[in-house]
């Protein structure tokens, strides 16, 4: 599976848009990009993912770039309960099923 | 139902005891998964389990012996770990074959584990 980059840490602003960065430069072209996020002393949580197109759920927004290379997760209206460490991992979404987390991105929405 | 529910929340251990995790999930899902997450850490894979069969091991010692009886079942067995195998436990579950298969795991509360 492809290695991401991400911000070790970032701040947001309660009630505004969490805007969350992830490079995958070496993405192969049946590899998906998933985001979960760990809340404190909680199991992982899947949030979204996609392959190429833009995706929206209740819970967020992925946009990928045109090459895949990168990709930003948006929390529309970041609320104190969105505070976790955020997962951007890349993988095919069958075959062996391993799914490798990175060092995360640990988010903390401020009031 | 879409809960991984994992028994028992804490557990703590002697180096020489035996206990065993233990994880259940009512979604269908045919791959099962442990991983092991020390504070700060990411999660690490360990286990997976297909179609109840052990299809991944990433080389974990043996003192952790995985053991899935039927498809919505899934233990760990402990025997004589060391105090550095203390962590939080995690089970995760997710469908297996083309068409249902999101990749979307779905993961339990985990067990934290001390051993002393």
């Amino acid at each position: 599976d492809a290695k991401t980059t991400q911000p070790t840490s970032m701040d947001c602003a309660e009630g505004r848009a969490a805007n969350l960065p992830c490079n995958h430069s070496t993405i192969s072209g049946n590899e998906y990009v998933y985001w979960y996020r760990q809340i404190h002393s909680q199991g992982p949580q899947y949030i979204i993912h996609g392959l190429k197109n833009n995706e929206t759920n209740e819970m967020a927004s992925l946009i990928i770039t045109e090459d895949r290379k990168s990709s930003t997760l948006i929390l529309p209206h970041a609320t104190l309960r969105d505070t976790a460490v955020y997962y951007c991992i890349v993988r095919v979404a069958s075959g062996n099923n391993r799914l490798a987390f990175g060092k995360g991105n640990q988010v903390v929405v401020i009031p | 139902d879409t809960e991984v529910t994992q028994t028992p929340k804490h557990l703590v251990m002697g180096m020489t005891n035996k206990k065993s995790l233990k994880c259940e999930q009512h979604m269908g899902h045919r791959a099962m998964y442990w991983y092991k997450q020390k504070a700060k850490k990411p999660p690490e894979l360990m286990f997976v389990y297909s179609y109840e069969k052990l299809s991944i091991n990433e080389s974990v010692p043996s003192r952790f012996s995985p053991e899935c009886p039927n498809s919505s079942l899934l233990n760990l067995h402990l025997h004589a770990l060391q105090p550095e195998d203390s962590a939080l436990y995690l089970c995760a579950s997710s469908h297996l074959g083309a068409g249902t298969n999101t990749g979307e795991l779905f993961f339990g509360e985990g067990s934290r584990l001390t051993v002393l």
